[in-house]
């Protein structure tokens, strides 16, 4: 299984761009990388997710290294809301159509006002 | 968006007793439904994944007699955890999801099990 590291926590300030490595260096060809938050006591929120390409949605940005043993996950501007616990996570396929997860130990980020 | 249910959002039991969690898909129909486990400042740990009319497939080290999952409908998922002991308090979240894209898998709000 393709497995993450990410910083444990991080500090942002209020309105800078949050940045959140992930290190995800045995993955393979066919894996996505998603990435979710969790809020406190919440059932974790999709963020966004890719393959080889960087992509950009309304909440993030996301950019893999061209390598793709790592990627980035950006929030323009961070608010107090945005703090949370955000899992790097890729996707492991399994026969049948079974897709496993392995949720990391995720980055908590706490943004300060 | 997707809106997956659980209840209840919070149960505090005696040891020794039964408590059963639902999972349901409120606008959709999930094909498969994810059951997982998280303690105080750890991480989410998948315990099981449900196909509707079938048998759930546990993951390594997740007692299936203690850790009945019934998924009857593809709107409704039950985790009964039977005969609940104080080890067994944890943050119990589920997820739902149509197709087979990993994108559309929806969690639902957790439930905080609390055994006396």
């Amino acid at each position: 299984d393709a497995k993450t590291t990410q910083p444990t926590s991080m500090d942002c300030a209020e309105g800078r761009a949050a940045n959140l490595p992930c290190n995800h260096s045995t993955i393979s060809g066919n894996e996505y990388v998603y990435w979710y938050r969790q809020i406190h006591s919440q059932g974790p929120q999709y963020i966004i997710h890719g393959l080889k390409n960087n992509e950009t949605n309304e909440m993030a940005s996301l950019i893999i290294t061209e390598d793709r043993k790592s990627s980035t996950l950006i929030l323009p501007h961070a608010t107090l809301r945005d703090t949370a616990v955000y899992y790097c996570i890729v996707r492991v396929p399994l026969s049948g159509g079974y897709q496993k997860v392995t949720f990391g130990t995720g980055t908590k980020l706490q943004v300060i006002p | 968006g997707a809106v997956v249910s659980q209840h209840p959002s919070r149960v505090i039991c005696k040891s020794g007793t039964s408590v059963k969690i639902e999972c349901r898909s409120l606008d959709f129909q999930a094909t498969t439904m994810f059951w997982y486990r998280q303690f105080p400042k750890q991480s989410l740990m998948l315990m099981a994944t449900s196909n509707e009319g079938s048998k759930a497939t546990y993951e390594q080290g997740v007692e299936k007699d203690k850790f009945l999952i019934n998924h009857a409908s593809l709107t409704l998922s039950t985790l009964t955890v039977t005969s609940a002991h104080p080890e067994d308090s944890s943050f119990y979240i589920c997820s739902a999801r149509v197709g087979r894209r990993w994108d559309t898998q929806y969690f639902g709000p957790g439930t905080r099990l609390t055994v006396l």
